[in-house]
């Protein structure tokens, strides 16, 4: 069974820099079958894709965001991560690390992180 | 980019009653349409993958068809614990986008 962990700070502040890392167990981040994906839902409305990447290091993001994302993965540690630039209080959100079954369906999820942006 | 429209956005229901979510895309997406279901506090479950395929576990009451641009989830004799959010999500191409999301609370 897969099972993704987000971890990172669950407060930051307006301009700075988001940073969370999700990590993976009973599955392996290096699957050619398998892309990586980050989605997130701002209180009071639905989700919202925010991208995703490959083993390979290749990524695709929502062009609403993509001037302010980058999606990482280190297969050593089994984890990728997010991070998003200039903060504001319109990404304030739960946000999911979640698995993508061959760039089709989102099958496993990771439980949601909190993070606020306030000063 | 697709824009999925759900309707409808709230639905009060008593157990065992029969339960329609209608999903519809802006442009034909084929079958790459699949449901999710999200209880509060928890993350969203997958319940069916390519509009009308149950995923592993899920109970035999949940039900999807459709293909193109018009598609349904059914929950079929409605139990208290389906009491959720249920969002569709299109994959046919990117950016991945979701429906905004259709409430069921049970009466």
């Amino acid at each position: 069974q897969v099972q993704l962990q987000e971890s990172g700070p669950g407060l930051v502040k307006p301009s700075e820099t988001l940073s969370l890392t999700c990590t993976v167990s009973g599955g392996s981040v290096s699957s050619g079958s398998n892309y990586w994906t980050w989605i997130r839902r701002p209180p009071g409305k639905g989700l919202e894709w925010i991208g995703y990447i490959y083993y390979s290091g290749a990524t695709n993001y929502n062009p609403s965001l993509k001037s302010r994302v980058t999606i990482s993965i280190d297969t050593s540690k089994n984890q990728f991560s997010l991070r998003l630039s200039s903060v504001t209080a319109a990404d304030t959100a739960v946000y999911y690390c979640a698995r993508v079954f061959g760039e089709l369906f989102i099958d496993y999820w990771g439980q949601g992180t909190l993070v606020t942006v306030s000063s | 980019e697709i824009v999925l429209t759900q309707s409808p956005n709230f639905q009060s229901v008593t157990p065992k009653e029969k339960v329609t979510i209608t999903c519809r895309a802006s442009q034909s997406i084929g079958t790459s349409l699949h449901w999710y279901q999200q209880k509060p506090n928890q993350s969203p479950k997958l319940l069916i993958k390519y509009a009308s395929q149950s995923f592993s576990g899920v109970p035999s009451r949940f039900s999807g068809s459709g293909s193109g641009t018009d598609f349904t989830l059914t929950i079929n004799s409605l139990e208290a614990e389906d009491a959720a959010t249920f969002y569709c999500h299109q994959s046919s191409s990117l950016p991945f986008t979701f429906g905004g999301g259709t409430k069921v609370e049970i009466k």
